[in-house]
């Protein structure tokens, strides 16, 4: 079945780094644009970042770039999201999801279980 | 950066309708998708573009859009549909994409 398994968060100081991966299944991964997505504790949903089907262009939301990178392997079936500069409020939980339309509609059609970040000293 | 403004929360008696408001100029120019978030879950989608339904998502849940407002209605609300409900759009500004604020729905 389609599937989206997200892993490598933890708990780290703030500085500190993280890369989080999130396993795709069950469909052809390298045909799908994909978002990362995160909500601190008791808060919102905040779309975190986005990349296109092929890697060619990558997007991020201004409270991250230029400390967050996202990137994909398609020979792997994985997205990955490199988190640098980590700070107290980037503690949250990481959700992958993919783009359900390639050209026109807008949403998320599936998304992981999530991968926690938590910074602390 | 732009935002979407959703009221905090909403109750509904058992079995009654609701309606979900989601505000902003982004809405203008693209459809809203909508998204169920229950406790400790992942969010789900319910609705996406003018009026869409993934499989599995019951039909009373039904969105509309008029100006810069998106709306997602649920009609003969049941127990399980007590969640929070966040909106998502496209964006023109520096932020590709942008949710709203949710909503949290009580069911009475």
């Amino acid at each position: 079945q389609v599937q989206l398994v997200e892993s490598g968060g933890g708990v780290v100081q703030p500085g500190g780094s993280l890369r989080l991966s999130c396993a795709a299944s069950g469909f052809t991964f390298s045909s799908y644009d994909m978002h990362w997505v995160r909500q601190a504790p008791g808060k919102g949903l905040e779309w975190v970042a986005f990349i296109r089907y092929d890697g060619n262009n990558k997007y991020s939301a201004d409270s991250v770039t230029g400390r967050f990178t996202i990137s994909r392997d398609n020979s792997k079936n994985t997205l990955f999201l490199q988190v640098n500069s980590l700070r107290a409020e980037d503690t949250a939980v990481f959700y992958c999801a993919r783009r359900g339309d390639p050209d026109y509609y807008h949403y998320m059609d599936v998304w992981g279980k999530g991968t926690t970040v938590t910074v602390s000293s | 950066s732009s935002e979407l403004t959703q009221d905090p929360a909403v109750s509904v008696a058992l079995g009654q309708t609701v309606r979900i408001t989601c505000q902003g100029d982004s809405l203008r120019n693209y459809y809203a998708s909508w998204y169920q978030q229950k406790p400790g879950q992942a969010p789900v989608l319910v609705i996406y573009g003018k009026n869409n339904r993934p499989s599995g998502i019951p039909d009373r849940f039904s969105g509309s859009r008029s100006g810069n407002t998106a709306s997602l209605t649920i009609t003969g609300a049941q127990a399980e549909d007590e969640a929070d409900y966040y909106c998502n759009s496209r964006d023109s500004s520096v932020n590709l994409y942008v949710f709203g604020t949710g909503t949290k729905v009580t069911v009475l």
